[in-house]
């Protein structure tokens, strides 16, 4: 049964730039989930996608958007980098008719320069 | 929002002995979900234990049991013949049964077990 998988592992890009992370659910799962993590804090809420669209998302700019597909999964699109959004991102992901805990990937870690 | 309060950045135990880290969090819903997870250097975030507030029996699974205090709105974790494998942050989470799947994170501790 695969997890939760997430790609690519490492990314650098600069300043300005856009990035596109990926993300495949956890088999059985139809809800995902995206945290961004800074060094040495807790994963704070992106947004959360199911049935292909936006359901609820946290106190993050417009500069991060998303989408989920047909077949669940996910991608997180964050424009205009700044400094700031190094972090480790998570996908987590869920089923809304199962059991209430979420999974995790083992993340992708994306440096600003 | 919901808060997770972690007041204990680091903590450390010696291996074989029991290690309990602190949790509180601040909500005005009655009816939710607490979690521990665990994140090694690996950085993938391992789901350790959960409790559901309307269940007054303490959540165990093997060597770790939480005491949950819905009153005072705390949610430790208890972690008993500790191992070397046990080492990394661990995270304690909320999530509403009402308004949502939003996990709400702790900032962590980082526990050392001592050989």
């Amino acid at each position: 049964d695969a997890g939760v998988t997430q790609s690519p592992t490492h990314l650098i890009k600069t300043r300005g730039q856009q990035v596109t992370l990926r993300c495949s659910p956890k088999s059985g799962h139809d809800t995902v989930s995206w945290y961004q993590q800074a060094l040495g804090q807790g994963p704070q809420f992106i947004f959360q996608y199911y049935e292909e669209e936006e359901r609820q998302r946290g106190n993050f700019p417009d500069r991060f958007s998303g989408h989920q597909f047909p077949n669940y999964s996910s991608e997180l699109n964050v424009n205009a980098l700044l400094l700031g959004d190094s972090a480790l991102y998570l996908c987590a992901s869920s089923s809304r008719t199962g059991a209430y805990e979420q999974y995790f990937g083992p993340g992708t870690r994306l440096t600003v320069t | 929002a919901q808060t997770v309060t972690q007041s204990q950045p680091e903590m450390s135990v010696q291996e074989a002995e029991t290690v309990t880290l602190s949790c509180t969090y601040d909500t005005s819903e009655s009816d939710y979900y607490l979690f521990w997870y665990k994140q090694p250097p690996s950085r993938q975030m391992i789901l350790v234990i959960r409790q559901e507030a309307y269940k007054q029996q303490n959540a165990t699974e093997n060597r770790f049991s939480v005491n949950f205090q819905k009153a005072a709105k705390s949610f430790s974790l208890k972690i008993s013949d500790s191992q070397l494998g046990d080492a990394a942050m661990y995270f304690c989470a909320y999530r509403s049964a009402i308004t949502g799947n939003q996990f709400y994170f702790g900032t962590g501790t980082s526990l050392t077990v001592i050989p």
